[in-house]
């Protein structure tokens, strides 16, 4: 799977938007982009997922840049609920030949949400 | 309903014991994982089970020994506990961990904090 680089830590105003970028600049064609969070003392959480185009689901937007060799998790609303830890994961996908879907989760950002 | 449950939540126990951490799912998965989460909170997979059968085994030392008694549970075994295996460990599944799945995402339990003393 193809390595992820993000930014250690981010800071964000509760009610402004986090924008959480990632650089994946090895990627395949046939791997995902996933999103993952890990509030404190739980385990980690889906968030998103996207191959070629944006993705939005009731949590977040996934941009994906037309290269794919970036992307960025766009939380619209920001809560301190957000605050956390979010691990941007690249993987091959449902066609891959016997992927046994190993996730492997890198450091992560964690991102604080402030008052 | 909890989607992925762990048993029990706090685990302390003195070296050199033998010790079990249960996981259950009941979102009819057919693919379950063990995770270990270590101080640095580094997450890193152990193993993973499709079907009942071990499919990622990553170099784990063999005092950890997962049993899959069937698609619904994942326990994990471990024996001769050393300080090193203090950790948070992670039960996981998804829909299916070989080609053909739909999305492939990962279901978390809680987690299981391990305390060796």
């Amino acid at each position: 799977d193809a390595k992820t680089t993000q930014p250690t830590s981010m800071d964000c105003a509760e009610g402004r938007a986090a924008n959480l970028p990632c650089n994946h600049s090895t990627i395949s064609g046939n791997e995902y982009v996933y999103w993952y969070r890990q509030i404190h003392s739980q385990g980690p959480q889906y968030i998103i997922h996207g191959l070629k185009n944006n993705e939005t689901n009731e949590m977040a937007s996934l941009i994906i840049t037309e290269d794919r060799k970036s992307s960025t998790l766009i939380l619209p609303h920001a809560t301190l609920r957000d605050t956390a830890v979010y691990y941007c994961i690249v993987r091959v996908g449902k066609n891959s030949g016997g992927s046994n879907y190993k996730l492997t989760f890198g450091k992560g950002t964690l991102l604080t949400v402030n008052p | 309903d909890t989607a992925v449950s762990q048993t029990p939540k706090y685990l302390v126990t003195q070296m050199g014991n033998d010790k079990s951490i249960k996981c259950e799912q009941n979102l009819g998965h057919d693919t379950m994982y063990w995770y270990k989460q270590d101080s640095k909170k580094f997450l890193k997979i152990m193993f993973s089970y499709n079907n009942k059968e071990l499919i990622i085994n990553e170099t784990v030392p063999n005092r950890f020994s997962p049993k899959s008694p069937d698609k619904a549970h994942l326990n994990l075994h471990i024996n001769s506990l050393e300080l090193g295996d203090s950790a948070v460990y992670f039960c996981a599944s998804s829909r299916s961990g070989l080609a053909g799945a739909v999305t492939g995402e990962l279901f978390f339990g809680e987690g299981s904090r391990l305390t060796v003393l």
